[in-house]
């Protein structure tokens, strides 16, 4: 079965320390989304890659966060340094296509804990 | 990206059916119609989705009107596993309007 895989699962990490997400799209979707989830604000989109090149990560934090695609089998969330207001589940998905019609793929999401 | 309105909750019985409503009655011409649940703790997951006509899978039934101001998702026979928040969202095509962008979606509790 094919899934979005996410590492770390659960984080927890004090306040100033880096922290770095994964993401393993699944083989052959060229489309990557960036989520972060909190009780307060919900399902906010962070960033959006397709075929590897950002479109949009006008969501992001730019002083402190960072998204790349190093290859199209990675995707990474990079949070530097990290505070307190970071912490959240933070979910990926891929899809496929150009302007594509259909279902995103979402992983099982990283839990972040910032102390 | 056209907004859309959910009730905050609902209810419904075990083994009847679940009908969600959504509006979204700023929809443009090439915007889809799209359902995604999450259950607790869970990544989203994909229901459905449609432009004009009226849509059905496994999962469920996708009723769109003729002014393609409102949508229904209908779960035809509920399950508790069927709890979850419901999302209704209008996404366009290509470039920037691809992205996904989540409300606050309805939570529909099933009921034993």
């Amino acid at each position: 079965d094919a899934r979005v895989t996410q590492t770390p699962r659960h984080k927890v990490t004090e306040m100033g320390q880096e922290v770095t997400m994964r993401c393993q799209p699944i083989l052959g979707h060229n489309t990557v989304f960036w989520y972060r989830q909190t009780m307060m604000q919900g399902l906010e989109l962070l960033a959006y890659f397709r075929n590897r090149a950002p479109l949009d990560d006008s969501g992001m934090p730019k002083d402190r966060f960072s998204a790349e695609m190093p290859d199209a089998t990675l995707a990474t969330l990079k949070i530097q340094p990290s505070e307190p207001r970071d912490s959240a589940v933070y979910f990926c998905a891929s899809g496929r296509g150009q302007g594509a019609v259909g279902e995103l793929f979402f992983g099982e999401g990283s839990r972040l804990t910032v102390l | 990206d056209a907004k859309t309105t959910q009730p905050p909750s609902m209810d419904c019985a075990e083994g009847r059916a679940a009908n969600l409503p959504c509006n979204h009655s700023t929809i443009s011409g090439n915007e889809y119609v799209y359902w995604y649940r999450q259950i607790h703790s869970q990544g989203p997951q994909y229901i459905i989705h449609g432009l004009k006509n009226n849509e059905t899978n496994e999962m469920a039934s996708l009723i769109i009107t003729e002014d393609r101001k409102s949508s229904t998702l209908i779960l035809p026979h509920a399950t508790l596993r069927d709890t979850a928040v419901y999302y209704c969202i209008v996404r366009g095509i290509g470039g920037a309007t691809n992205k996904l962008i989540f409300g606050t979606g309805t939570l529909l509790a099933v009921q034993p």
